[in-house]
């Protein structure tokens, strides 16, 4: 157990949906990051909210927004949903701002998005 | 644009064999972590490497960050069928904190 949540664990949708995605870091960790897994792209970097705010930027879509709140978590919303949105997203976590001394960053489970 | 390159892609042995899975840059990076990841479930670091021809040992697992710190390799020695699962490099990127991902090994170990 890596330390950081979550929720939901599955989720199946329709295209043109809106979804909102839930992750709580460590405790402690400052860094919050958002990587989406397809099966032809890998692990694709996001985006990057360090304390609140968002401090680096991946290939993220226009239709993908995410925020960190005051108490740390953070949520991915994802809009006008395709089929090709379809992924893993797993969010993950660090204490600093560049990911720890080693860069090192903690997983979450995932959530699993399906769009029919 | 910084990306890493991982061999091979697919891998199946049998019980007791070695392997090494590589994993090849044409850029620099400040340090290099291995994850493992089983189905349905997020990354799990196993290691990180700092300095270049940094060698790190866990249990049976040989971790090696070449000289000019660009690529790296993972060697398993004696694989059991619990090594199985999706083998990943990543390097510190050159833009605050993520991580650039290789591809990935699938490595299946067989009884």
């Amino acid at each position: 157990d890596s330390g950081v949540t979550q929720t939901p664990k599955h989720l199946i949708t329709a295209t043109g949906q809106r979804v909102t995605l839930r992750c709580s870091p460590r405790s402690g960790d400052l860094s919050v990051y958002w990587y989406q897994q397809s099966l032809d792209q890998g692990l694709q970097f996001l985006i990057q909210y360090y304390n609140g705010e968002e401090r680096a930027k991946g290939n993220i879509l226009e239709r993908f927004s995410a925020q960190q709140f005051p108490d740390l978590h953070s949520e991915l919303n994802l809009s006008s949903l395709e089929l090709g949105d379809s992924a893993l997203y797993f969010c993950a976590s660090s204490l600093s701002l560049s990911g720890g001394f080693y860069n090192e960053q903690f997983f979450g489970p995932g959530t699993r998005l399906t769009v029919l | 644009t910084q990306l890493l390159e991982q061999s091979p892609q697919f891998l199946s042995i049998q019980e007791g064999e070695n392997l090494t899975v590589y994993c090849n840059s044409s850029s620099v990076f400040s340090s290099l972590q291995w994850y493992r990841q089983e189905p349905g479930e997020g990354p799990v670091l196993l290691v990180t490497v700092v300095t270049g021809g940094e060698v790190k040992k866990l249990k049976r697992l040989t971790f090696q960050f070449g000289d000019a710190r660009k690529d790296s390799s993972l060697h398993i020695t004696a694989a059991q069928p619990g090594d199985t699962g999706l083998y990943l490099c990543a390097g510190a990127g050159n833009q605050g904190g993520k991580l650039i991902f290789g591809q990935g090994t699938e490595l299946s170990v067989k009884p």
